[in-house]
């Protein structure tokens, strides 16, 4: 099984800067079958990010994923007070079949 | 706008069995284009995968699991459940229901959840 390994744990940026969320996997990710769900407290999670780089329908563009391999990075160009929140990364390349989750990075208004 | 919502019991004992449904409302069950999936996640702990179900019946689970986990659909009912038997408190957890996205055509099912519900907290203590 594939494990996952977000950084940094919590991140503190001020609206306006630039976020960039860390997925490492333990091997390697086939097909960059890796997703990232955005998650506020009480709400469902929502999907960002699937493909590694596919932005889910009506998701902003300055939401944008990258990498391949064992590395994969979120990046939110400019953080809205909307974005503050709680990020996962998920790898659907491997068993199990609905994969397996990293254990989240917050991200907190500075 | 298709929505999803956990509900059952929140407090189950040890041994017993957790039951929860999950409502579709704003859209069909019996869609050709979605799995339907239980996802959990423990206090202060990451996601976990439980198993999934097309509306025909057919299942996806879990193999940590596979030996406790059932999970059904009603279509009738737009809903689909999940039977967990033989709890402990390792299964306290917020279980979420959620869809993933299948392409009928080709057969080729994505393992991305694309919708989700709020989840709900089922803790198991005597």
């Amino acid at each position: 099984e594939i494990v996952l390994t977000q950084s940094p744990g919590t991140l503190s940026l001020s609206p306006g800067e630039r976020a960039t969320l860390s997925c490492r996997a333990s091997q390697s990710v086939s097909s960059s079958y890796l997703a990232w769900y955005q998650q506020k407290p009480g709400q469902a999670p929502r999907l960002l990010i699937y493909g590694a780089s596919s932005r889910a329908t009506g998701i902003p563009d300055r939401f944008s994923g990258s990498g391949s391999g064992t590395d994969f990075t979120l990046t939110i160009s400019r953080l809205e007070p909307e974005d503050f929140a709680v990020y996962y990364c998920q790898q659907y390349g491997s068993s199990p079949p609905g994969g397996t989750f990293g254990q989240g990075t917050k991200v907190e208004i500075k | 706008q298709l929505q999803l919502q956990e509900s059952g019991p929140g407090l189950v004992k040890p041994s017993e069995t957790l039951s929860l449904t999950c409502t579709v409302s704003g859209g069909s069950i019996s869609s050709s284009s979605y799995y339907w999936g239980w996802i959990r996640q423990p206090p202060g702990k990451g996601l976990e995968w439980i198993g999934s179900i097309y509306y025909s019946g057919s299942t996806y689970y879990n193999p940590s699991l596979k030996s406790r986990v059932t999970i059904s659909v009603d279509t009738s009912k737009n809903q689909f459940s999940l039977k967990l038997s033989s709890v402990t408190a390792a299964d306290t957890a917020v279980y979420y229901c959620a869809r993933h996205p299948y392409d009928f055509w080709s057969g080729y099912l994505n393992w991305y959840f694309d919708l989700w519900g709020r989840g709900t907290l089922v803790t198991v203590s005597s």
